[in-house]
This record gives C-alpha cells, structure tokens and sequence, in this order.
C-alpha cells in the first residue's frame, strides 16, 4: 500500500530564510509525487509534480523538489521564504496511471514570521 | 475558464440526515475524484468517477456514493450523517485517467451536529 509521511507537523521561519520541508513516501513501483499548498478553507494548489526525467523539479512561487529514490524522499525546498507563503504543505503519491487517485501526507503547517 | 467549481462552500446536517455535494470539473476534464480531509489531515480519496462510473474506491463505507452526469459534472452523496462526517470534501479534476495533475476545487465544508 502507498502512504506518505510529513514528518514535521509545524515549521515556523524567518522571512527571506530558507525552507525545506520534509516528504518521506512508500510506493511500490515508480511513483507520480506532488506538492500541493492549502491556505485556510481554501482547496489544494498544485506547486510541483514529479513523473520522471530530472530529479529536480522547479514549481511555482520559487518552489522546488528534489526527488531521491535512494531515500524514498521528495522534499519540497525554497531559498528565500516569503510572508505570503505561510499555509499548509501537503505531499502526495499517485499512481502513474491516475492522477485523480493520490495518497496525501498529512499536511506541514508553514508560519512566517517577519 | 472557472475552473472546478464545487457547491454548496458551507452546509451544517444533523446527525441521521443525508446530504449531496456537486461538482462542475474544469472545462475539458471528464474524470472526477473526491476526497475528505478532517480537520488538521491530509485529504483522502473517497472514489473516482469516470465515463458515468465508479471506477475507483477507497476506504469508505456505502453510505458514501455517487453520481456522475453526462456533461461530467458530478454528486457525492452521504447518507445516515455521523457527527465524524465533519470534514471538508473537495472535488478534483482531471482529463483523463492517466498521468495527468488533478485541479482541486476549494471543498465544501460540512458540519454535522
């Protein structure tokens, strides 16, 4: 069964620092991940996906992922964190045959302070 | 193009009654998912329609069904409410069955008392 972990509940960092969060995933042959972003009682926002090809993806909003297979990992990581990015992170697997149908971490909440 | 549009935003049920949520995939999408995310988790998927069928399921109980229509649009309904129904439910689209991203739309939020 495919699951995913997000190890950190809750990051809080510094505007203008650096952010790594963390996306650990269990899947039994090669996986679709995605990053997604929610702001309070809003839906999902797609940030990146990874299918195949270069393991370092560039989504929007300056976000990137590095996909290592080694590690089973797939962290999402940006330079210079704005107040704007404060929301929650969610990672996910899907299947490459149905995007439609993905297992969800439970989520990193994300604080900004200024 | 307005996107996945999901409606009601907000709905309160008592315990016992049954509800239907819509949802209008994004122009050009004809396969639709729907998930529930409880408070404070990761959304998790309920079933997936395609062509007017369920053709995916996960661990939900038959209380939960669906419907889709032939413009694609689409229903989950719930029947008997449980006060852990409680959940934002979001519809995502995609066009197609494979390999494709999944839009959400922004869920609507149910509470059962």
């Amino acid at each position: 069964a495919q699951s995913v972990t997000q190890p950190d509940i809750h990051i809080t960092v510094s505007e203008g620092a650096s952010l790594e969060l963390r996306c650990n995933y269990s899947y039994g042959a090669t996986p679709y991940l995605f990053w997604y972003v929610q702001s309070p009682g809003q839906g999902l926002q797609l940030l990146l996906k990874y299918f195949s090809g270069d393991t370092l993806v560039q989504g929007i909003k300056g976000f990137e992922a590095e996909f290592k297979r080694s590690q089973s990992s797939f962290n999402l990581r940006k330079p210079s964190v704005h107040w704007s990015d404060a929301a929650e992170y969610f990672c996910a697997v899907g299947a490459n045959t149905n995007a439609g149908k993905s297992t969800f971490g439970d989520g990193t909440t994300l604080t900004v302070k200024p | 193009d307005a996107g996945v549009t999901q409606s009601p935003t907000h709905l309160i049920k008592t315990r016992g009654q049954q509800v239907t949520l819509r949802c209008s995939p994004k122009s050009g999408h004809d396969t639709v998912s729907w998930y529930q995310q409880a408070l404070g988790q990761g959304p998790q998927f309920i079933f997936q329609y395609y062509e007017e069928e369920e053709r995916q399921r996960g661990n939900f109980p038959d209380r939960f069904s669906g419907h889709q229509f032939p413009n694609y649009s689409s229903e989950l309904n719930v029947n008997a409410l449980l006060l852990g129904d409680s959940a934002l439910y979001l519809c995502a689209s995609s066009p197609d069955m494979g390999g494709a991203e999944a839009f959400f739309g922004q869920g609507t939020r149910l509470t059962v008392v």
